[in-house]
């Protein structure tokens, strides 16, 4: 079926940098993206729609600026959290749209952020 | 916000039990899905149901969804202690953007 590979699992960054996300698919093209954002004990929420090729659509509230999100091919989305804090600490999941499959999706396994 | 509710918001039951959570939203949807989250990982897709099916049935997981009521149920039959983790529901309309519920923290006792 198809998998979406998401990388790293966790990170663990110093206030003020960046740190990259990947999220992959690895037997499809994925014209679309999702990435949701999960704090401790809660849902998750999604920030952002990448499209390929694209700029990407921000939920209301979601800074642009902050988390960049970039969709360069059919099979690569990544987000960059920039100038991180550790209010930015979170659980983060991408999930791609599988596009020969009607109802078609599929998440990647997360990444845990911790920001100290 | 579109943003599903579900109840309870947490559940303890014994191993055997049965387990019922409950998932309402607020627009029209395509379909509905239920996923299962197990603490600090990714996120297990356990079923899904369109907007013209009523019932869908798979291993111990039964989902039902009144789309006049824009609600959903996920039952769970003779629950094990691995079935420890929480689950929420996510709808999709045509856009294919999934909104997830508030989810529901589900503890099964040995």
């Amino acid at each position: 079926g198809a998998v979406v590979s998401q990388h790293p699992s966790w990170v663990i960054c110093k206030s003020g940098t960046s740190v990259k996300i990947e999220c992959r698919s690895l037997d499809f093209q994925a014209t679309t993206m999702f990435w949701y954002r999960q704090f401790p004990k809660q849902s998750l929420m999604l920030m952002a729609t990448s499209n390929e090729g694209s700029k990407a659509t921000y939920e209301q509230g979601v800074e642009k600026d902050k988390f960049l999100i970039n969709h360069a091919s059919l099979t690569l989305s990544t987000l960059t959290v920039t100038s991180a804090h550790p209010e930015d600490s979170s659980f983060y999941i991408c999930s791609a749209r599988v596009p020969q499959n009607h109802d078609g999706y599929t998440f990647g396994s997360g990444t845990r952020l911790t920001v100290v | 916000s579109q943003q599903g509710e579900e109840d309870p918001q947490a559940l303890s039951i014994q191993e055997g039990e049965n387990a019922t959570m409950n998932c309402s939203y607020k627009t029209s949807i395509n379909n509905l899905q239920w996923y299962r989250q197990n603490s600090g990982r990714g996120l297990v897709h356990l079923i899904l149901i369109r907007s013209n099916e009523r019932e869908k049935h798979s291993g111990r997981l039964r989902v039902t969804l009144d789309t006049s009521k824009k609600s959903s149920s996920l039952l769970i039959t003779a629950s094990r202690a691995a079935d420890t983790a929480s689950y929420f529901c996510a709808t999709g309309g045509g856009t294919y953007k999934y909104i997830f519920g508030t989810g529901t923290r589900l503890k099964v006792l040995a």
